[in-house]
């Protein structure tokens, strides 16, 4: 069974310029996940998809973060401007529902911002 | 708000070590709990989860957790802990009746010596 995909693996840029991650879930999974990492500290849930609607994203920096996922599939991640501390690792999971808890996650897109 | 504490940032063991990491989660309403693991070089994956039931959890590779509600606490357990061992380890908590989010703590380094 394939896992969860993501891309870029690593992504340099200058603060203010833009990016985007990509992530396809595992085939059949409801809920996607997305969660910021900074170095040092836990994975922090920025925005949480069921299908293709919004579940939660009460941690997402809206004024420089957007996420979407069309079809309820692939999801994207894009910041823009970019600011120094978004340095981090963006990690995409996908579950088979809500609750269950288990998510399965890509390896992560690792984000430097000079 | 709801939090996750581990309280051993780094660990080191020798092999054959007995292993303990502490957990404990503020929130006063029914959770379910997780221990992730993140082997060098691969992806967060699932070690052990407690819904309902025995307090004491076994997962994958000899892990164990143990729940004990009137500390908060779910600390991940190993008699005899090997090289392969080494990686990070994070507890993570649901809340009952919430979105499903996951919230995860800091994260424990294990450094196995062999």
């Amino acid at each position: 069974e394939a896992g969860v995909a993501q891309s870029p693996r690593y992504k340099i840029i200058e603060k203010r310029q833009s990016v985007a991650f990509w992530c396809n879930p595992i085939s059949g999974h409801a809920t996607l996940y997305w969660y910021q990492q900074i170095l040092g500290q836990g994975p922090k849930l920025l925005i949480q998809f069921q299908n293709n609607g919004v579940v939660d994203d009460s941690q997402l920096p809206k004024d420089r973060f957007s996420a979407e996922r069309l079809k309820g599939v692939d999801s994207t991640l894009k910041i823009q401007p970019a600011k120094l501390e978004d340095s981090a690792v963006y990690l995409c999971a996908s579950s088979l529902g809500q609750y269950t808890g288990e998510l399965f996650f890509g390896e992560g897109s690792r984000l430097t911002v000079l | 708000a709801q939090s996750v504490s581990q309280h051993n940032h780094h660990v080191i063991l020798s092999e054959a070590a007995s292993l303990e990491l502490g957990c404990n989660y503020s929130y006063g309403g029914t959770v379910n709990l997780f221990w992730y693991v993140q082997y060098p070089g691969q992806h967060l994956q699932l070690l052990l989860k407690y819904f309902s039931g025995d307090p004491l959890v076994k997962g994958i590779k000899g892990f164990e957790a143990e729940f004990i509600k009137s500390k908060f606490s779910f600390n991940l357990r190993k008699p005899s802990v090997q090289w392969s061992d080494t990686a990070e380890y994070f507890c993570a908590v649901t809340l009952s009746g919430n979105t499903g989010k996951l919230i995860f703590g800091q994260g424990t380094t294990l450094q196995v010596k062999p």
